[in-house]
């Protein structure tokens, strides 16, 4: 059964620092990694997909890197902004050739003083 | 190019009764999933649809129910509705079943009181 844990669960820094959240599966056997940000009482905004075969995406400030191997992905967030204040999700993509789901993390929520 | 919609956003509801929550895909998208997000439980897979068939279910009891129609909009059912069906329910779409970017609504609040 897969399980996807992220650490820390909450993360409190200034602005400006580069910064990581760590998220964590016990099954390597995943299609896809994909990182969410939600902010309170919203739904989730997809930030990167990671394909299984894919090591790293890039957007912007964010870069996730993903290794099946260890059963751990990675979100590194540049430069961080007030904006950048939210609840942080991975969710590993499992299931069969003709089916799937997201198995999600509880989040890690990220707080960055100006 | 229009997001995931739910309708409606917000509903109140009482022990007992049952409920229907509706979600329109992103044009284009044949699949469609539902996640129940709670404080205590987090984020649960619900089901799947695709090509109006249910392809994939969580581990939820039978109360819990849900279509896909032709356009690929899609509907969940809640019957007999307990207080701990209180929740987000979020959907999602995506192009098609496997290994695609999911995108998500903003999510139906329900509180059952």
């Amino acid at each position: 059964k897969q399980e996807v844990t992220q650490i820390p669960a909450a993360l409190s820094v200034p602005e400006g620092e580069n910064l990581v959240l760590n998220c964590s599966f016990t099954d390597s056997a995943i299609y896809n990694l994909q990182w969410f940000r939600q902010d309170p009482g919203k739904g989730l905004t997809s930030l990167l997909l990671i394909q299984s075969s894919q090591r790293e995406q890039t957007s912007g400030r964010l870069n996730a890197s993903l290794d099946k191997s260890s059963g751990r992905s990675t979100l590194y967030i540049a430069a961080s902004q007030p904006g950048d204040s939210a609840t942080y999700l991975c969710a590993a993509g499992t299931g069969s050739s003709n089916t799937g789901k997201l198995i999600f993390g509880q989040g890690t929520t990220l707080q960055v003083k100006p | 190019k229009a997001g995931v919609t739910q309708t409606p956003r917000y509903l109140i509801k009482t022990r007992g009764q049952q409920v229907t929550l509706s979600c329109s895909p992103i044009s284009g998208h044949r699949s469609v999933s539902w996640y129940q997000q709670t404080p205590g439980q987090g984020l649960q897979f619900l089901f799947e649809y695709f090509s109006e068939t249910q392809r994939n279910k969580g581990n939820f009891p039978g109360r819990f129910s849900g279509r896909q129609f032709s356009n690929s909009r899609s509907e969940m059912n809640v019957s007999t509705l307990e207080l701990g069906d209180s929740a987000l329910y979020l959907c999602a779409s995506s192009f098609s079943r496997v290994g695609y970017e999911q995108y998500f609504g903003p999510g139906t609040r329900l509180t059952v009181t």
